[in-house]
Formats: C-alpha cells, structure tokens, sequence
C-alpha cells in the first residue's frame, strides 16, 4: 500500500456525461500528480498540483480540469465524456517539487468505462 | 519536450536468468530515472530510481545504470523468478519547472518456470 488512496475503483458511465474521481496524496506530500494509462497511448502525464497550487499542465484536454482542496486532496473532473476516455487514471503525490525526495507514489487508480 | 523510448517492449527468459531492458531519453536536463513494476490491474510501483549525480545503483537483484552523456539507462534483473514477471516502465524526470513522470511504452518481461 502506498499510502496515496483514490475513489471510485471502477466507474461505468455512458458518453457525454461528467464523472469526478478523487485522490488523497499520503499524508505530508503537498505535490499530486494525474496520469492517464490507456491501451495505446500508455501512461501520460495529465497535470500536477502544488499545495493548492497548479504547478504544470500535460496532455490535458480541455474537456477535463482538477483541482487540489486546501486539505491537499484532489479532484479531477472529465465532462462530454467520449468512448476514447476510457482508460485507468491514476494519481501519485510526492513530497514537494524539486529537492532530492520527490519520489512519486501511485494509488491504486480508478477505471473509468465509458460506453 | 522530453520523450523516452523503451526496448524490448516484450521479453522472456528462463528462471534465474537475467533480464536487462534499456531506454533512452532525450533532453539533457532531466535528472531523475525511476523504473516502475506494474502487475495486471494494479498501480505502478517503484522499484528502483538512480539521479544524475550517479552512474549505477544496486539494490538486491536489481541494478540501474546510467549513461548520462549518451542518455540512456538500463534495468537489470539477475536470478529472475516467476514473480518478476510484470509490465515494466522506465520514465524520465527534470526537476524544477515541472517534476512530471515521462514513460516509456512498458516492457512485458515473462519469466518461465
């Protein structure tokens, strides 16, 4: 167990609806990472959050936004969701940005289906 | 930005062989190389990561070694056992600005009983 928890497990919902999956870092890691993991396009870097703050945007599309709450959990939400959005997303936290402990540490992931 | 390639993308060996998969990357400031071990279903988890500053690192039956001046490091595994057998990913990190994960594609390493 690393610590990171994310909720739901698995969501299963139809195409231009809207989901919000949630990620709690472990506990005194201020950074949060999103990855999306597909089939295909592997494990991609979405966005990052620093205390509060969002520090650095990937492959993000405009469909999808996050958040990190002031208790350092975060929240990302996909709207008009598409059968292509299917995928594992994962959050990881590590300590802060830079320095020398910046391990990044996954949860377990939420499966998302759309159909 | 930075992109990481990652060779074999499936490899299998016998118990107690060895088991070395490599990758390269390609922007000269990253400074951080953590490999994950993926299991069917589950959350990547770190097995072993190396920085800049060092050329190789060991822990148990696992080694990394890194070559900064062609960018490329690699993964060994010696005495493999059937529980290695897994997806594994090599990733490529700069800090400051951004300490966002690059991935390679994963490497489906099997090992034979």
């Amino acid at each position: 167990d690393s610590g990171v928890t994310q909720t739901p497990k698995h969501l299963i919902t139809a195409t231009g609806q809207r989901v919000t999956l949630r990620c709690s870092p472990r506990s005194g890691d201020l950074s949060v990472y999103w990855y999306q993991q597909s089939l295909d396009q592997g494990l991609q870097f979405l966005i990052q959050y620093y205390n509060g703050e969002e520090r650095a945007k990937g492959n993000i599309l405009e469909r999808f936004s996050a958040q990190q709450f002031p208790d350092l959990h975060s929240e990302l939400n996909l709207s008009s969701l598409e059968l292509g959005d299917s995928a594992l997303y994962f959050c990881a936290s590590s300590v802060a940005p830079g320095g020398f402990t910046d391990t990044q540490y996954f949860g377990p992931g939420t499966r998302l289906t759309v159909l | 930005g930075e992109n990481v390639e990652q060779h074999p993308s499936t490899l299998s060996v016998q118990e107690g062989d060895s088991a070395v998969i490599k990758c390269t990357y390609s922007d000269s400031a990253s400074n951080y190389f953590p490999w994950y071990k993926q299991e069917l279903g589950k959350r990547p988890q770190l097995i072993i990561d190396i920085r800049s500053n060092v050329g190789e690192k060991k822990d148990q039956r696992i080694a990394v070694t890194l070559n900064k001046t062609a960018k490329h490091f690699s993964l060994h595994i010696t005495e493999t056992q059937p529980e290695d057998s897994a997806v594994y990913f090599c990733a490529a990190s700069s800090q400051g600005g951004s300490e966002k994960l690059v991935f390679g594609k994963g490497t489906k390493l099997t090992v034979n009983p």
